[in-house]
């Protein structure tokens, strides 16, 4: 069974622009969850994605969004970068009929915001 | 809040010896507790859950709800073991599903 998959791996982008990010989760798995990890802050949850709703939300601000698709693909988008935004973009794939249960991880999408 | 603490940032320990990673976590609910490992270059990945009571390469964790913990042990440290580890916990309400602690360096030293 394929794994998460994540595109692009690395891309660097400048303050000011916007970027979005790709996940494929592991068929048959319907929850997407999305977090960033820094070494100063560690992993902090984005937000999660289940049947194309958003149904958990982390502390990020309003530039950080995100949306899955009927295929349970997902994409997050950030707006009007920041250099803070620098991080390594890690999505996690569950099947997720509730809030618990094991995560599996992609190998992330590393931004560097210049 | 819930929150996760994982109190060593490094920790090195000799091959052979006993290694304990600790993890306090701190919810008011019934907790769901993980412990995650990322090798380098390879993608996080679930190590043990505590729900599940089993050995994974040799290590363990029980949770302590009197003192809110979920330290991982193993008794016999491999050089294979050097990895960053996470502490998380799973809370079944509409915030954050899964607080990651901010992890412990393990270096097993030859």
């Amino acid at each position: 069974k394929a794994g998460v998959t994540q595109t692009p791996r690395y891309l660097i982008k400048t303050r000011g622009q916007q970027v979005t990010l790709s996940c494929s989760p592991i068929s048959g798995h319907r929850s997407v969850s999305w977090y960033q990890q820094t070494p100063g802050q560690g992993l902090q949850f984005l937000f999660e994605y289940f049947s194309e709703t958003q149904r958990n939300k982390g502390n990020f601000p309003g530039r950080f969004s995100g949306r899955q698709f009927s295929n349970s693909r997902s994409e997050m988008n950030v707006s009007t970068l920041e250099l803070g935004d620098s991080a390594l973009y890690l999505c996690a794939s569950r099947y997720g009929t509730t809030n618990t249960g094991e995560l599996f991880f992609g190998e992330g999408s590393r931004l560097t915001v210049l | 809040a819930q929150r996760v603490t994982q109190p060593e940032k490094l920790l090195s320990v000799f091959k052979g010896a006993p290694v304990e990673l600790k993890c306090n976590y701190s919810y008011s609910g019934s907790p769901e507790l993980f412990w995650y490992v990322q090798y380098s270059r390879q993608r996080l990945q679930l190590l043990l859950r505590h729900i599940s009571r089993e050995s994974i390469k040799g290590f363990t964790a029980d949770l302590n709800k009197g003192e809110t913990s979920f330290h991982l042990k193993k008794p016999f440290a491999q050089e294979e073991d050097s990895a960053m580890y996470y502490c998380a916990l799973s809370v079944d309400n509409y915030g954050q599903n899964f607080v990651f602690g901010p992890g412990t360096r393990l270096s097993v030293l030859p």
